[in-house]
């Protein structure tokens, strides 16, 4: 079956202690991306990445890592998680066909910082 | 700023009746158009997409959308509403391999 999976699904941490949200997919996407969705601001792009060990911004990387040391996977970390990154967080995929391929979206990942 | 405006944050109808909730971006050039629905719960799944060709598009679940280039606007429609079509909805743009999401329409519909 065609998906991303994200790990874990829920989280609660305390403010500076690194965490890593695991994003993986199974359909040989060449474009990954992680999205932080917060009540009244929609989805907000974090980081994107359209191959291996190709990364660049979106519209929200402060305080947060990613990498793309292999194509199925693109992990999302946060050095040192802060209250305002409580949120939920998406991880997504699609091929890389000049934006005309559906994006997929993992389950999403519930993070508490306190 | 490059943008997405949902211009109705909550919408409630009863079952049965028409559907439209507005989406308009702000860029100029070459854009590829998404609407997503997020059930309560769940994850975003593609309702329908627009890359070119007819400018209205038909999703599933009997939604469709109209792209008209000269207003920037990407408007979603449903001719009749179910209580299941109780959902947030997001609109997004997809320009230059970023994808900018609107800030999303509750939509809630009384049985």
């Amino acid at each position: 079956e065609a998906q991303v999976t994200q790990n874990p699904r829920y989280l609660i941490t305390v403010t500076g202690k690194k965490l890593t949200v695991t994003c993986s997919q199974n359909m040989n996407h060449e474009y990954m991306s992680w999205y932080r969705q917060d009540p009244g601001l929609g989805l907000r792009q974090i980081y994107y990445s359209m191959n291996v060990e190709v990364t660049d911004k979106g519209d929200v990387p402060e305080g947060y890592k990613v990498s793309r040391k292999e194509k199925r996977n693109f992990p999302l970390i946060l050095e040192s998680p802060s209250p305002n990154q409580t949120s939920l967080y998406f991880c997504a995929s699609r091929n890389l066909l000049g934006g005309s391929s559906t994006q997929y979206f993992g389950p999403g990942t519930r993070l508490l910082v306190l | 700023a490059q943008s997405v405006s949902q211009h109705n944050h909550h919408v409630i109808l009863s079952e049965a009746a028409s559907l439209e909730l507005g989406c308009n971006y702000s860029y100029g050039g070459t854009v590829n158009l998404f609407w997503y629905v997020q059930y309560p719960g769940q994850h975003l799944q593609l309702l329908l997409k627009y890359f070119s060709g007819d400018p209205l598009v038909k999703g599933i679940k009997g939604f469709e959308a109209e792209f008209i280039k000269s207003k920037f606007s990407f408007n979603l429609r449903k001719p009749s509403v179910q209580w299941s079509d109780t959902a947030e909805y997001f609109c997004a743009v997809n320009r230059d391999d970023k994808i900018i999401f609107g800030k999303g329409t509750r939509l809630h519909i009384l049985p």
